[in-house]
């Protein structure tokens, strides 16, 4: 089986950095994935790791340490249009012949002025 | 390319009808997936296809749901004998499948289901 942990909701302050973090549990782990999803519409994708190390994609970065089943997703100079839910999903053994990634809950974050 | 699309965006239905969902994938994608989404939680897979093949449906939520994919373009998903359980967001994706680890998956704007 597979698990995913990430906080729930998270607030922060426009221009500032935020980092929310994600551990999973799971079988022949083949990657890890965030996804962006505003209220009401669909999961747009950020980014994928699959070896360990920091990989930056403009304001945002996505970290991985595979010994640890840890990731997280930095977000820099925070935009009032950053306020949305952060869906980290860890992609485990294969399924059918394709790896199916397990989502998490999302974190909500919440930009203020 | 237009993305995925998805048809209706919303259906409200009464418990005990059959409800029909239409995916319509990137074009040049080979595989296409259904998820479910709760409010507050993540989406949760349900079944996928590649090409016409569904290769994995043994998590479809009960036999009321099927999904097809009849010439490998787009998909329908079917829930039978709706139950106010199954109000959700279904939410459709495709990938271009190369070597099967770590495509990206692009998501459709989903089918808000409400049923009464």
């Amino acid at each position: 089986g597979q698990n995913i942990d990430q906080p729930t909701e998270m607030t922060a302050t426009e221009g500032a950095i935020v980092q929310i973090n994600c551990t999973y549990q799971t079988s022949g782990f083949n990657g890890l994935f965030w996804y962006q999803q505003h209220a009401g519409e669909a999961p747009t994708f950020l980014s994928y790791n699959v070896l360990d190390g920091l990989e930056e994609k403009g304001r945002f970065s996505s970290f991985l340490s595979r010994s640890k089943g840890y990731s997280y997703l930095l977000l820099k100079e925070l935009q009032m249009k950053d306020s949305a839910s952060y869906l980290c999903a860890a992609v485990g053994g294969a399924s059918g012949g394709s790896y199916i990634p397990t989502f998490g809950r999302g974190t909500s974050l919440i930009v203020h002025p | 390319d237009t993305g995925v699309s998805q048809d209706p965006r919303h259906k409200i239905t009464k418990r005990g009808q059959n409800v029909t969902f239409r995916c319509d994938p990137i074009s040049e994608h080979n595989r296409l997936y259904w998820y479910r989404q709760t409010l507050g939680q993540g989406p949760e897979f349900l079944t996928y296809f590649q090409n016409e093949a569904q290769l994995e449906k043994s998590r479809l939520l009960s036999d009321r749901f099927s999904a097809e994919r009849p010439k490998g373009s787009f998909s329908t998903l079917e829930i039978q004998r709706t139950e106010q359980g199954d109000s959700a967001m279904y939410l459709c994706a495709s990938s271009l499948s190369v070597t099967g680890v770590g495509e990206t998956q692009y998501f459709g704007p989903g089918t808000r289901l409400l049923v009464l």
